[in-house]
């Protein structure tokens, strides 16, 4: 495609649910990243993969949140028990490479937990 | 721990007048530094990527510099028009294998007509 796509826009769930965010990044782009903002708040590093495998998962907060990428394409953040403070807009980016390439930002899917 | 800090936190300014969004860095040891343009409900667009060798880069009429050892980035907005309202972050890369970007918390800019 064009460029990065999120799925779902919205989504709204209640606390103790699991969910599954999606991300298809810009076609042929090996790296891909996971970010989330928070109101207000720039957004905050959570996962970064080089095709396959997860280079960098640093960034998440706790075990409930897990990303897969198994075809090196398209990833999919999943969150287990959520809670509402996992309230935020979940923002996924590519590169073509990594290191010295644009990082190209989805819209993002917006999650709220009642 | 990298800390990115964007002033003023908002700024509103008449259609025309050209203006400038400061970008601090407490860590000089960074790859290179991203400015971006956010546009409510909407993902982040990359306006300007400055690499740690960098000075200065340009495109339209925006202008971003770089001077990694006082870890201060400034983006000069030329000409303000009312299409340009948004939030501006800023971001540096660290150095090393993971490539994760470290964010401002972005300056809100409205340009009134």
């Amino acid at each position: 495609g064009a460029g990065v796509s999120q799925t779902p826009s919205n989504k709204v769930t209640e606390k103790g649910k699991y969910v599954e965010l999606r991300c298809d990044p810009i076609s042929g782009h090996t790296a891909l990243y996971w970010y989330r903002q928070s109101l207000g708040q720039g957004p905050e590093f959570l996962i970064y993969f080089q095709g396959t495998g997860a280079a960098d998962d640093s960034g998440l907060p706790n075990d409930r949140f897990f990303a897969v990428r198994p075809e090196g394409s398209v990833s999919t953040l999943k969150i287990q028990r959520t809670e509402r403070g996992d309230s935020a807009v979940y923002l996924c980016a590519s590169s073509l490479r990594d290191f010295t390439d644009t990082q190209y930002f989805g819209p993002g899917t917006r999650l709220t937990v009642l | 721990k990298q800390e990115v800090t964007q002033i003023p936190a908002a700024l509103s300014v008449p259609e025309g007048e050209n203006l400038v969004l400061n970008c601090s860095f407490t860590d000089s040891a960074i790859y290179n530094l991203q400015w971006f343009r956010q546009d409510p409900g909407k993902g982040l667009t990359s306006l300007l990527l400055i690499q740690s060798s960098q000075r200065e880069q340009t495109s339209g009429r925006l202008n971003a510099s770089l001077d990694k050892s006082s870890g201060r980035s400034t983006l000069y907005i030329a000409a303000s028009q009312p299409g340009d309202s948004a939030t501006y972050l800023c971001a540096v890369r660290e150095g090393g294998a993971t490539n994760k970007l470290i964010f401002g918390t972005g300056t809100l800019l409205a340009v009134q007509p």
